[in-house]
């Protein structure tokens, strides 16, 4: 079993829908809680992170946290095809980052 | 203020070989990773750099190696080439190590496609 585990999709939605995304993990020794995106051809870019139980709001972005239930999402509200990207969770135990498989979204307009 | 710089874009190479990939971190970044990245086991992690010492080491055969300069610049190196190596090797920089302090500011490259043949 991996240690991080997210739906890979691919998800399809429309401009303006919701979107969420998910992970679970089994290590309890995950500190911080990250979520990026990649464009195609690109490395990772940091969207948001944090380190407690609770929701964290930027923008259009809401990262949820659950560590009772070792459960991580990404909420993107108003989402628009500029979105489309794949998001990984990773997740953070001394220096370390392990990552989610990656979930492939697609907004059309 | 530049990203974090690597170099090649794009590898190819024969089973067998080995291969030299580079990393510039973002200047005054002293921590360097590197992640290893295919559809099949999507982004593994390497080993992290600090100071020119290496902190942190992920789960792959001693085929793979790196250093970091005293300038933080790193090199990653992975000696006998296997088919399975074929892989987007990314750099990531940041300006913390162990980051118990706050801003987990990691700053990924573009990465190196490495194709093995």
């Amino acid at each position: 079993q991996k240690e991080v585990e997210q739906d890979p999709g691919p998800l399809s939605v429309p401009e303006g829908a919701i979107v969420s995304l998910n992970c679970t993990y089994s290590n309890s020794a995950f500190q911080y809680f990250m979520w990026y995106r990649q464009y195609s051809r690109k490395g990772p870019e940091l969207l948001m992170y944090t380190y407690s139980s609770g929701n964290k709001e930027d923008g259009r972005f809401t990262a949820q946290v659950d560590k009772s239930s070792k459960y991580i999402s990404l909420f993107i509200r108003d989402s628009q095809p500029s979105d489309s990207a794949t998001y990984l969770c990773a997740m953070s135990s001394y220096g370390k980052l392990t990552f989610g498989q990656g979930t492939i979204l697609t907004v059309h307009p | 203020k530049a990203g974090v710089t690597q170099t090649p874009r794009y590898l190819i190479k024969t089973r067998g070989q080995q291969v030299t990939l580079s990393c510039s971190p973002i200047s005054g970044h002293r921590s360097v990773s590197w992640y290893q990245q295919t559809p099949g086991q999507g982004l593994q992690f390497l080993f992290e750099y600090f100071s020119e010492t290496q902190r942190n080491k992920g789960n792959f055969p001693g085929r793979f190696s790196g250093r970091q300069f005293s300038n933080s610049r790193s090199e990653m190196n992975v000696s006998t080439l296997e088919l399975g190596d074929s892989a987007l090797y990314l750099c990531a920089s940041s300006s913390k190590y162990l980051t118990g302090t706050g801003t987990y500011g990691y700053t990924f490259g573009s990465g190196t496609r490495l194709t093995v043949v």
